[in-house]
């Protein structure tokens, strides 16, 4: 079982509608979950970090998360074209003597106009 | 506030041929620095981690290296790539008290 798991779409929406993009993970015992989104040919860049159960928004995204069930999602409220990237789901799991950020293979959002 | 820069952003090199890309971080001091790998169509590949000057960990076997020299400056390296070290390589960041980690710009290498 990979440590974290996407589904790598595409993932299409119309644009105004809500993207719904999950994520599971493997290690129980991780605390800290993030959201990056990565366009074509670019580095990654932060969205959102949540460490508790529940939801946490943040302007139009807004970060869920169930430790329980092992899963994050990242909701996007009035999506827009320019929303279209991938999104990499990352959580921290402890390495030898290190925590280290393990990423998801990550989901393609197209937002059509 | 806090930057990362990398370079050079692309490059094209033969098979056999030395690799070196450099990292450094501003505004913080004794930063957590990393290299990562994305290969096409795949996730983000841990390379190496460093905690701080002289102390860097390899997460994976592979044709590279890292060194430190500086508390702030990361630098990839490689003796003779290969055509399989292709691939988008990303320096990034943490710091003692933060437990985000924040990329640079990204160096695109291709080995033909």
């Amino acid at each position: 079982q990979k440590e974290v798991e996407q589904n790598s779409g595409p993932l299409s929406v119309p644009e105004g509608a809500i993207a719904s993009l999950n994520c599971t993970y493997s290690d129980r015992v991780s605390q800290s979950f993030f959201w990056y989104r990565q366009y074509s040919g670019k580095s990654p860049e932060l969205i959102m970090s949540i460490y508790s159960n529940g939801d946490k928004e943040d302007g139009r995204f807004t970060a869920q998360l169930n430790k329980a069930s092992q899963y994050v999602s990242l909701l996007i409220r009035d999506s827009q074209p320019s929303d279209s990237a991938t999104y990499l789901c990352a959580v921290r799991v402890k390495g030898t003597g290190f925590q280290k950020l393990v990423f998801g293979t990550g989901t393609r959002l197209l937002v059509s106009p | 506030s806090q930057t990362i820069h990398q370079w050079p952003a692309t490059l094209v090199q033969p098979v056999g041929s030395p690799l070196s890309l450099e990292c450094t971080v501003e505004g913080t001091s004794n930063p957590n620095l990393y290299w990562y790998r994305q290969a096409a169509g795949r996730g983000l590949q841990l390379l190496f981690y460093s905690i701080g000057i002289d102390q860097i960990s390899s997460e994976v076997p592979q044709n590279l290296s890292a060194s430190r020299p500086q508390d702030r400056q990361f630098i990839l390296s490689s003796k003779k790539l290969l055509l399989s070290d292709s691939g988008f390589y990303l320096c990034a960041f943490s710091t003692d008290s933060g437990n985000t980690i924040y990329f640079g710009e990204g160096s695109w290498l291709t080995v033909v």
